[in-house]
């Protein structure tokens, strides 16, 4: 199976800040690669699909960068509504989702 | 608008098993696939396993494999999960998901979640 390796594990910044959340996995997964947001007591969210490709609705603040076993989902400017927690979710073999990375405010 | 809408809360016992549905509208139901992916108290996600609503096809994650059957049901664009030989590691909430055109692991549309308790 694919090894998926979210870091930080947690992370706190302030309001306005550029906060980069990075994604690795043992073995290349090429482009196959998802990012989703998961607010407290809510079910998850897609933000990103195929690396880079920012979901309909979702804000601009967020991007997605990266290919084969290297990627990174960078929020550009912290809003308090970011607070959450991130996971990653490869789809090139049998889907698996990273143990995730919990944002908090500062 | 595209709504898929589970089904209530549950408590079993450990060794029985569970049923959980997922009522879907807004799209044409054979078009897309229906995922499945649990969460744990306070832990992350984790993928359990994909039907085809056009033909039944699964995709079992191995470690669901033997102990979940997912099912659709076309007359009334509904999916269901059955756990069977549940332990208490298997309390969680569990999601079922949609696909967005062109993928149908980009997961774009979500249930709300249903708890599942096992306890004796």
């Amino acid at each position: 199976d694919i090894q998926m390796t979210q870091s930080p594990s947690s992370l706190s910044a302030s309001v306005g800040d550029r906060v980069t959340l990075t994604c690795r996995t043992s073995e290349s997964v090429r482009s196959f690669l998802n990012w989703y947001q998961q607010r407290p007591g809510k079910a998850p969210k897609l933000l990103i699909f195929a690396a880079t490709n920012l979901e309909t609705g979702v804000p601009s603040r967020f991007g997605g960068s990266g290919s084969g076993t290297d990627f990174t989902l960078t929020i550009s400017s912290l809003q308090p509504e970011d607070v959450a927690t991130y996971y990653c979710q490869q789809t090139y073999l049998f889907p698996a989702f990273g143990r995730g990375t919990r944002v908090e405010i500062k | 608008q595209v709504s898929l809408v589970q089904s209530g809360p549950e408590v079993s016992k450990p060794g029985a098993s569970v049923k959980v549905s997922c009522k879907t509208s807004g799209y044409n139901f054979t078009t897309y696939g229906i995922t499945w992916v649990r969460q744990a108290p306070g832990q992350g996600l984790e993928w359990m396993g994909w039907i085809s609503a056009y033909n039944g096809n699964t995709n079992y994650g191995h470690k669901f494999r033997g102990r979940v059957t997912m099912t659709t049901d076309t007359s009334t664009t509904t999916a269901h999960l059955d756990v069977r030989r549940l332990t208490t590691d298997d309390t969680a909430v569990y999601y079922c998901a949609r696909g967005r055109p062109g993928g149908e692991q980009w997961l774009a549309t979500w249930g709300q979640g249903t708890l599942v308790t096992v306890s004796s």
